[in-house]
């Protein structure tokens, strides 16, 4: 079984949607990382969070450690949206490793 | 700054050959990390390095070998490519540890025939 389990694994949408993906984790945790992964590869890093919720722009991240649970939300969804979402866990403080989802893929219809 | 780069962008080799994947970063990080991405799965860690000089084991080490002479570079070696090793190869550098925000580079795509 995976550490970290993403949902959905693909996920199609309207523009202008509400967009909610979905990250477990099954060890205890010091930071969770959310990435982008643009359709020509790249890959960027859009939120690092031990608790609560940040937002930045259109995306908010939250995370419940109790629960070891973690969402990306993506208000007002556009097509420029459209990519594939990594979610990564760091275990242990000071611990340089992160293991990795396999990934969201979102479609954004115009 | 240029970030994290690496070269080649994409490479074909044939089984048994070699080759060194660059990576360089101008951001004076400590940290380098090198991954392997297959289709379907997630990020895979080869090797990393904590600084100039220290190198350690990933998941995935088998087949690959780095190094760390300066700060800025951290080149990752395949003795012998096998088919196995076609991949995606991302190179990251974070300033303090895998904790903080990782900086990844935009990729080798390496197939091996």
């Amino acid at each position: 079984k995976n550490e970290v389990e993403q949902s959905p694994q693909n996920l199609t949408a309207q523009e202008g949607e509400f967009i909610t993906i979905n990250c477990s984790y099954s060890v205890g945790i010091s930071a969770l990382h959310w990435l982008q992964q643009h359709p020509g590869g790249g890959i960027v890093s859009l939120f690092m969070l031990s608790s609560g919720k940040k937002k930045h722009g259109r995306l908010i991240a939250t995370i419940n450690i109790q629960e070891k649970h973690s969402s990306l939300h993506i208000t007002a969804s556009h097509p420029r949206d459209s990519a594939v979402y990594i979610c990564a866990v760091g275990a242990n403080f000071g611990n340089e490793k992160l293991t990795f989802g396999t990934g969201t893929r979102l479609t954004i219809i115009p | 700054n240029a970030g994290v780069t690496q070269t080649p962008k994409f490479r074909i080799l044939k089984i048994g050959q070699s080759m060194t994947l660059q990576c360089a970063q101008d951001m004076n990080h400590n940290y380098m990390y090198w991954y392997r991405q297959d289709p379907g799965m997630g990020l895979k860690l080869i090797y990393y390095s904590v600084g100039a000089g220290i190198t350690d084991k990933g998941e995935v080490p088998n087949g690959y070998n780095v190094s760390r002479s300066t700060t800025e570079d951290f080149p990752l070696r395949l003795e012998l490519a096998a088919p196995s090793q076609t991949s995606v190869y991302f190179c990251a550098s974070s300033s303090l540890r895998g904790q903080e925000t990782q900086y990844f580079g935009p990729g080798t795509r390496l197939l091996v025939l």
